[in-house]
């Protein structure tokens, strides 16, 4: 079946430098993605969305890319800081077209 | 400003007994509603998404059910609980159909359930 999944399942970096987040998806009709940062004990928090007319687009210190070709999905997050220490989730549109499909996560760990 | 409370944030519950976990979304008429479940070190599971009142959409086969019994309350529930349930479980809610401009969906913040 369809799926969403990332390539590495943990990220270390040091504070300052820039994280680059990657998610693979199945689906070629998908065409809203989501990330997402969950905080350990809590619930997922919206970051940034794109849809699948678009290549890129950037928000506060996140720019999300998306290259459809080989449907591939990236966060770049700036100049991380120790806060940004999370999971993030990809998440793509279900067939149903009304919820979300969540990858596994990836563990980012910011390094002072 | 939308808001979206679910409880209770912790539970331990024996094996065989009931369920049930409440959520409600405050600052929006008839909103998506979505059940999600996140067993430990993995990803959410779409459980039950609700369009409307009384409409509920099973995504898994699972000893759960869901009810949405008012347009902005959410229930899961189970009659006899396994070990398996055990998770965070995160009630979700977006305007309407996902992937509109600006509609996304939006998180509670979860609860725990340890079965034991």
């Amino acid at each position: 079946g369809e799926s969403v999944g990332l390539h590495l399942p943990t990220l270390s970096v040091q504070e300052g430098d820039n994280s680059i987040i990657n998610c693979a998806y199945s689906n070629s009709a998908s065409d809203y993605f989501i990330w997402y940062k969950q905080e350990s004990g809590k619930g997922p928090q919206f970051i940034i969305d794109i849809r699948s007319n678009m290549d890129k687009r950037q928000g506060q210190r996140v720019t999300v890319l998306l290259n459809k070709t080989v449907k591939h999905l990236s966060l770049q997050i700036a100049a991380t800081q120790p806060g940004d220490s999370a999971v993030y989730f990809c998440a793509e549109i279900t067939n149903s077209g009304y919820a979300l499909n969540f990858g596994k996560g990836t563990s980012l760990l910011v390094t002072p | 400003s939308q808001t979206i409370h679910q409880w209770p944030a912790t539970l331990v519950q024996p094996v065989g007994s009931p369920l049930s976990l409440e959520c409600t979304v405050e600052g929006t008429s008839n909103p998506n509603l979505y059940w999600y479940r996140q067993a430990a070190g993995r990803g959410l599971q779409l459980l039950f998404y609700s369009v409307g009142i009384g409409q509920i959409s099973s995504e898994v086969p699972q000893n759960l059910s869901a009810s949405r019994p008012q347009d902005r309350q959410f229930i899961l529930s189970s009659k006899k609980l396994l070990l398996s349930d055990s998770g965070f479980y995160l009630c979700a809610w977006s305007v309407s159909r996902v992937g509109g401009p600006g509609n996304t969906i939006y998180f509670g913040e979860g609860s725990w359930l340890t079965v034991v």
